[in-house]
């Protein structure tokens, strides 16, 4: 069955901080894995985007990691700001399969002034 | 560049009716995707529409229906409503490519009395 699981289910750390959270996932074929930040009340919006032959992909403070052979990816936040405050989504693509992606349940992350 | 609209921003709705969900995609955008979200069930894949032609369906009751017009609007209809079916729902607008970014709007808070 095809699934994607994050850790930790929530997180709490100070503002200037890093973090990183984590997702395992079992898709097969695999195509793609996103990141993608969710604010309360709004949709969610792309953050990463990674292919099979692609094993890290930065953005800003937002850096993803991807080893395809151990079905693992992580996001790295750096110098985390209040504004990080969100619910981080971890969603995988079969191949051949447009916009039916396989999202994780989210990694929510509050940062503390 | 407008983003991806959905329209009403809150319904509420009592068992047995019907709705209709409607998401106007960014311009140029062909493919459009509708997704639930639930607390417990995180976001799940309902359909996605590329050029008035459903290409992929998720697992949901056939009371979940879709089309997309020839201008790449799209709308979303639940039939017979279940207090179930009370949930966020995030259509999301693309290229169509199985690469590209997905741009999701802000939702319908679909509320089921």
């Amino acid at each position: 069955k095809n699934q994607v699981e994050q850790s930790p289910q929530s997180l709490i750390i100070l503002e200037g901080k890093n973090c990183t959270l984590q997702c395992n996932y079992t898709v097969s074929p695999f195509s793609n894995l996103r990141w993608y930040k969710q604010d309360t009340g709004r949709g969610p919006v792309s953050l990463t985007i990674m292919t099979f032959s692609e094993n890290t992909k930065s953005n800003g403070r937002y850096t993803a990691t991807l080893d395809a052979d151990t079905k693992q990816s992580s996001l790295h936040i750096t110098a985390s700001q209040l504004s990080d405050s969100a619910s981080y989504i971890c969603v995988v693509s079969a191949r051949g399969s447009q916009g039916n992606l396989i999202f994780g349940k989210g990694t929510k992350l509050s940062v503390k002034p | 560049k407008a983003g991806v609209t959905q329209t009403p921003r809150y319904l509420i709705k009592t068992r047995g009716q019907q709705v209709t969900l409607s998401c106007s995609p960014i311009s140029g955008h062909r493919s459009v995707s509708w997704y639930q979200q639930t607390p417990g069930q995180g976001l799940q894949f309902l359909f996605e529409y590329f050029s008035e032609t459903q290409r992929n369906k998720g697992n949901f009751p056939g009371r979940f229906s879709g089309r997309q017009f020839s201008n790449s609007r799209s709308e979303m209809n639940v039939s017979t409503l279940e207090l179930g079916d009370s949930a966020l729902y995030l259509c999301a607008s693309s290229f169509g490519g199985e690469f590209e970014k997905l741009f999701f709007g802000s939702g319908t808070q679909l509320s089921v009395l």
